[in-house]
């Protein structure tokens, strides 16, 4: 039961160019979501997050766009740097008190090349 | 320390032999979270503490999963006559509460 898809298992960009990552859930009860980094050996990080009142949220390179009816998130860095390169896993959370509540998808790795 | 730490990063244990795996939380954090992350995959959900009480534990896989953290602190996952099939990075996470999770850098425990 896969709850939180993230399609691609890997994208490739220039640097410089927009790098877009794509997520989608299944269950309309989902009202918070996150995205994390993870290099490799290290554990995941906090990248942004957005809740379910609002339909973007930017900080400085990324912007996080929550399409509700579609159940689809995506994150958009630009310009792409070589350090972004990554597994970025979406993640869902069913309330904001309900804190253990959270779905992750398998990730994409992002590469980007000089 | 500054963030949350893992022991060990690795383990390798042969198929029957039981191992304990140890998460050290951000000082302060009352919330603690165990992942399982199979090869290819996203963090699964194991269970969760608030302090010393374990309050959803829905995600370990069998009852040869267990974890404590007895002093609301230090917690332990122990797995018990280990099988092949629970070769992942296991994640420990900590908030302060219904907030961000920080994760340390996991244990990667393999099977043989």
């Amino acid at each position: 039961d896969q709850q939180v898809k993230q399609n691609s298992p890997s994208l490739s960009v220039q640097e410089g160019r927009i790098s877009i990552l794509n997520c989608d859930y299944t269950n309309s009860m989902f009202d918070y979501f996150l995205w994390y980094k993870k290099y490799p050996a290290e554990g995941p990080t906090f990248l942004i997050s957005i809740s379910s009142i609002k339909d973007k949220n930017e900080d400085g390179r990324f912007t996080v766009f929550l399409n509700k009816s579609a159940k689809h998130l995506s994150l958009h860095i630009v310009p792409s740097q070589p350090g972004d390169s990554a597994v970025y896993f979406c993640a869902v959370k069913g309330a904001f008190y309900n804190n253990n509540d959270m779905r992750f998808g398998a990730g994409t790795r992002l590469t980007v090349k000089p | 320390g500054a963030g949350v730490s893992q022991s060990p990063r690795y383990k390798v244990a042969k198929r029957g032999q039981d191992v304990a795996l140890r998460c050290d939380p951000i000082s302060g954090h009352v919330s603690l979270f165990w992942y399982q992350q199979a090869l290819g995959q996203g963090p699964e959900f194991l269970t969760y503490f608030q302090n010393e009480a374990q309050l959803d534990k829905s995600g370990l896989p069998s009852d040869r999963f267990f974890a404590e953290r007895p002093e609301g602190s230090v917690s332990t996952l122990k797995i018990q006559r280990t099988q092949q099939e629970d070769s992942a990075v296991y994640l420990c996470a900590s908030s302060l509460g219904a907030d961000l999770q920080f994760f340390g850098p996991g244990t990667r425990l393999t099977v043989l």
